[in-house]
């Protein structure tokens, strides 16, 4: 059974704050990704990842960033959070392959408050 | 890119009845359209999904259909059950996934 962890269920930060919210899946996939879930506006990406130290840019990368020095692990940054920033975040990943490699498995989420 | 628009963003049904949740996008290349459902405080998970070389697919009570041309696909879901109660959030996929904004199912007693 896929099992995609993020750290933290819930978070509270302040405004300037560095954050960074972390992503651990355990079935060996290459590609991983963040979204995240606002009222309305269903899940919008923000960064995904194919490969180790590789990144690319989703529908909406400003204000964030990523890293991927291990394969398990993917780890998004939010280098000054600000309120708008406040979410639900879903980290998720996939296997590779033509066809298997759409199929994605999330994270329970990690809600972040910035006050 | 792609844009995927989803309607209703709410839909509330009578147990028993049948519910539909339509999508449309932009990009004729897509070429995979799957759906998912998030239930209350749980993450979102796979219930179905169709390549664009069929034009539906059903498994239980759940079918998806599929037209190429207008470039729109549907969700069905019959004889609905209180469980079925979630948020449903279809996507299209060429490179990467674009998910629709979500449909708040809500199955009455």
């Amino acid at each position: 059974d896929v099992k995609v962890t993020q750290s933290s269920r819930y978070l509270v930060k302040r405004t300037g704050e560095k954050v960074f919210l972390e992503c651990v899946q355990d079935m060996d996939h290459e590609n991983m990704f963040w979204y995240r879930q606002d009222p309305g506006l269903g899940l919008r990406l923000i960064y995904f990842s194919y490969d180790v130290k590789m990144k690319e840019k989703g529908d909406i990368p400003e204000g964030y960033s990523v890293s991927r020095e291990k394969k398990e692990r993917f780890s998004l940054i939010l280098e000054s959070a600000s309120t708008n920033q406040t979410s639900m975040y879903l980290c998720a990943s996939s296997s590779p392959g033509h066809l298997a490699k759409n199929i994605q498995y999330f994270g329970a989420g990690t809600r972040l408050s910035v006050l | 890119g792609e844009n995927v628009e989803q309607h209703p963003s709410t839909l509330s049904v009578q147990e028993g009845d049948s519910a539909v949740i339509k999508c449309t996008y932009s990009d004729s290349a897509s070429n995979y359209f799957p759906w998912y459902k998030q239930e209350l405080g749980k993450r979102p998970q796979l219930i179905i999904d169709i390549r664009s070389n069929v034009g539906e697919k059903k498994d239980q009570r759940i079918a998806v259909t599929l037209n190429k041309t207008a470039k729109h696909f549907s969700l069905h879901i019959t004889e609905t059950q209180p469980e079925d109660s979630a948020v449903y959030f279809c996507a299209a996929i060429i490179n990467k996934l674009t998910f629709g904004t979500g449909t708040q199912l809500k199955v009455e007693l």
